[in-house]
């Protein structure tokens, strides 16, 4: 059974500070991992989206690197901004189901 | 993009009724439709999967007696919590498959269920 570990679970940063936000995952048999923004009582939108060949992709400020054999992935936003404030979730795609992380909360400082 | 429309976004029932939670594809078919149910501070948790003409899937430990889903079109996904208790009471959220071959996952904007 796939597990996904976020670490950390809360975090809070004064705004500019650039956000690491890490997922690692048990089982490296994936298709492909997914990165979410969820804000309170809300539904989960869609980051980015990395293909197990892929290293990592980028999306404006966020980029998020893949390293499927050591089950890792990060997510990077630069210049965090108060907009930024969610909980991010990653999840990783095997054998057609998801599995998902507790989520980072991330509350970046004005 | 592919979007996923959830309705309602929350509904207070009192305990012993049934409420239906719609999905709807909008600009895409979704032969395949997830059900998570999302406790506070916890993953999302798998419910169920429809797809479109057949039964649901369950989870194991979800009762499909209380979980009732219904995928009658490639557009439409509903859940029916029967008999609703203040146990059932959480965050429910909906979600497709996009793409063909290496996909993603589109979700909708959930649903807030309160038994009271």
């Amino acid at each position: 059974k796939q597990e996904v570990t976020q670490i950390p679970a809360a975090l809070s940063v004064p705004e500019g500070e650039n956000l690491v936000l890490n997922c690692s995952f048990t089982d490296s048999a994936i298709y492909n991992l997914q990165w979410f923004r969820q804000d309170p009582g809300k539904g989960l939108t869609s980051l980015l989206l990395i293909q197990s060949s892929q290293r990592e992709q980028t999306s404006g400020r966020l980029n998020a690197s893949l390293d499927k054999s050591s089950g890792r992935s990060t997510l990077y936003i630069a210049a965090s901004q108060p907009g930024d404030s969610a909980t991010y979730l990653c999840a990783v795609n095997g054998n057609n189901r998801l599995a998902f992380g507790k989520g980072n909360q991330v509350v970046v400082i004005p | 993009g592919a979007v996923v429309s959830q309705h309602p976004s929350r509904v207070i029932c009192k305990s012993g009724t049934s409420v239906k939670i719609e999905c709807r594809s909008l600009d895409f078919q979704a032969t395949t439709m997830f059900w998570y149910r999302q406790f506070p501070k916890k993953s999302l948790m798998l419910m169920a999967t429809s797809n479109e003409g057949s039964k649901a899937t369950y989870e194991q430990g979800v009762e499909k007696d209380k979980f009732l889903i219904n995928h009658a079109s490639l557009t439409l996904s509903t859940l029916t919590v029967t008999s609703a208790h203040p146990e059932d009471s959480s965050f429910y959220i909906c979600s497709a498959r996009v793409g063909q071959g290496n996909y993603g996952y589109t979700f909708g904007s959930g649903t807030r269920l309160t038994v009271v």
